[in-house]
């Protein structure tokens, strides 16, 4: 059984498009994460849920959109992506204030 | 401010030790976390530390912590060539849950 899952792993689409990474988590607990990995392999936080409300909304785009429609999922969406935005985004949950427990991550590539 | 320091590149051979050190500047952290991340693959969370401990082993795992310098290190035992990732160390925010991590140490084991 998957603990946190991401769809999709892989995202290629070209500038200007609009898209969606879906993150769903097993574990009952009841706060997600969205994260970035640069090329060069620094992750940064980038938004956080707590029983569905904001909590964390660090310095990103409004481009980038979080929403949770419930405590198991947290979607990604994206819109007018740039070059700048090819990443690996990665969800993760936890039981605050314990260990947060991460997905496999989605490869964003803007061409 | 926040702020997770960590050498970028550790090599040892198989059958050595490994010690990887981190340093970190919120000294409120709660918990201090390390993650390792294999070539295409997620986070998978090692091993946690607790801010009031000063040690905690687990199987070939020790992690030390130096509250008063903000020190960590991961001190692998008898590494192996399985072993080789990229190690993370990450500080938490209790209330938000907020991971800071370095910029993670690439540790290369040769036979």
């Amino acid at each position: 059984d998957t603990a946190v899952s991401q769809t999709p792993k892989y995202l290629v689409t070209q500038m200007g498009n609009d898209k969606s990474i879906k993150c769903e988590q097993n574990l009952g607990h009841d706060t997600m994460y969205w994260y970035k990995q640069d090329s060069k392999k620094f992750l940064k936080i980038m938004f956080s849920y707590n029983n569905k409300e904001l909590i964390i909304n660090e310095t990103v785009p409004n481009r980038f959109s979080p929403k949770s429609p419930d405590k198991a999922h947290l979607n990604l969406h994206i819109n007018s992506l740039e070059l700048g935005d090819s990443a690996v985004y990665f969800c993760a949950s936890s039981q605050l204030p314990y260990e947060q427990y991460f997905g496999p991550g989605t490869r964003l590539t803007v061409t | 401010g926040e702020d997770v320091e960590q050498s970028l590149f550790l090599s040892v051979r198989e059958g050595d030790s490994s010690v990887i050190n981190c340093t970190y500047t919120d000294s409120s952290s709660t918990y201090l976390y390390w993650y390792k991340q294999e070539p295409g693959a997620g986070l998978q969370l090692l091993t946690y530390i607790f801010s009031n401990m000063d040690m905690k082993q687990d199987q070939r795992l020790t992690v030390l912590l130096n509250k008063k310098d903000k020190h960590l290190s991961l001190r692998i035992a008898d590494t192996q060539t399985g072993d080789s990732a990229i190690y993370f160390c990450a500080e938490s925010q209790s209330n938000t849950g907020k991971l800071i991590f370095g910029q993670g140490t690439t540790l290369q084991v040769k036979p």
